[in-house]
Parts: C-alpha cells; structure tokens; sequence
C-alpha cells in the first residue's frame, strides 16, 4: 500500500517570494507521482505528474517538482508566487497498473499575502 | 470542450432521505471514480468503475453505491445519508492505461445534510 505525508499544513508566503511545498511518499513498487491543485469550491487540476525520466518536472502556472527516489520525496517549487496561487495543493500518488487510483496527501494551504 | 460534469453543484438532503448524484464526461475515458472530500481533508477513493466492472474500496461503507449504465454517466447513490455523509463528491476519469495516464476532475458537487 502507497502513502503520502505533506509535510506542511499550512505555507504563508509574500507575492514574488519563493516557495516550496514539501511531500514524501512510501510504497514498495513503482509509483506515479502528481501535484494537483484545487481552488474553492472546485474540483481538483492537474499541476504536473512525474512518470518517468527526467526527475525536474515542469507544470502549469511556472509550477517545477523534483522527484528523488532515494528520499522518496516530491517537492513541488515556484520561484515567484502570485496572489492567484493562493489554493489547497495536494501530493498524490498511484501504482502503474489496472485502474491506477490516486492516493492523497492530507494537503498543503498555500496563502499569499500581498 | 471535453470535460466532466457534475450536477447539481450543491445538493441539500434531509437526514435518511435517498439522494443521487450524477457524473457525465465527454472524453470517453474507461475508468469513472467517485470521491468523498470531507471539510479540510484529502479527497478518498469510494470506488470506480473500470468500463463495466465495479470495483469497491474495502472501507466505503454499504450505504454507498454507484451505477454506470453507459461509458458517459456515472451515479453516486446514498441510500440514507447522515450527518456524517457532508461532504464534497467528486467525480473524475481517466483512460486507465498507458503513459498519458492522468486523472480528470469535475467541479464538485457538494452535499448538505439537514
């Protein structure tokens, strides 16, 4: 069985100030690992996904995670925030095979004070 | 635009009284998931539906079900709801296979329980 810890409940930032949202995992096989989004009183989108290959991601909205196996870490990073990034992003991970279901962290707040 | 919809957005049912909601995508995906997102939480898998075949999480509990007549429309039945049952549904889809993989989320509906 997957599992995914983010580490932070919370993250209060300044616009234009870097950030970074931690995540860790643990699975014995294989994993898929994503970073998805959700503002107010909406569904879930998709930040970006880490598969295979490269290990530095690059998403939507200037989002970059970094997938290190050996830490089994996923931390999700962007160099400049914006009051429009202020949502809930969750670290998720799914297995390879048949239906793939996601697994969630307990999520991350992410506010941006002007 | 292909997509996946949610109706209605928010649902108010009374304590034991039978409610449905509904799911439709547009991307003729194999896989449909519905999800419970209780306040401040991660979203949990309740169960999906990989083409015809239903496929319940161990935990979901019985007062829970789901119908999937065509490729397009998925149901999320309570059959008695509780105080406990409030929360935010979601739907989302996926083609289930291959290196594309990635899950598609509908806005939401959000469930009240008077």
């Amino acid at each position: 069985a997957q599992s995914v810890t983010q580490l932070d409940s919370q993250v209060p930032v300044f616009e234009e100030a870097p950030v970074e949202l931690r995540c860790n995992y643990s699975s014995s096989v294989s994993v898929y690992l994503f970073w998805y989004v959700q503002y107010p009183n909406q569904g879930l989108q998709l930040l970006l996904k880490y598969l295979s290959g490269s290990t530095l991601v690059k998403g939507i909205n200037g989002f970059e995670a970094e997938f290190n196996k050996s830490q089994t870490s996923f931390h999700l990073r962007k160099p400049s925030v914006h009051i429009s990034d202020t949502a809930e992003y969750f670290c998720a991970v799914s297995d390879l095979e048949g239906a793939q279901k996601l697994v969630f962290g307990q999520g991350t707040r992410l506010t941006i004070n002007p | 635009d292909a997509m996946v919809i949610q109706n209605p957005r928010y649902q108010v049912t009374q304590f034991g009284k039978p409610v449905t909601l509904s799911c439709s995508q547009t991307l003729n995906h194999n896989v449909m998931y519905w999800y419970q997102q209780k306040s401040s939480q991660a979203p949990k898998l309740l169960f999906h539906y990989y083409d015809k075949d239903f496929n319940n999480e161990a935990d979901t509990p019985d007062n829970f079900q789901s119908r999937r007549p065509n490729t397009s429309f998925c149901f999320l039945d309570i059959r008695s709801p509780g105080l406990g049952d409030a929360a935010m549904y979601l739907c989302a889809t996926s083609r289930g296979t291959g290196l594309s993989y990635e899950q598609y989320f509908g806005p939401g509906t959000r469930l009240t329980v008077t």
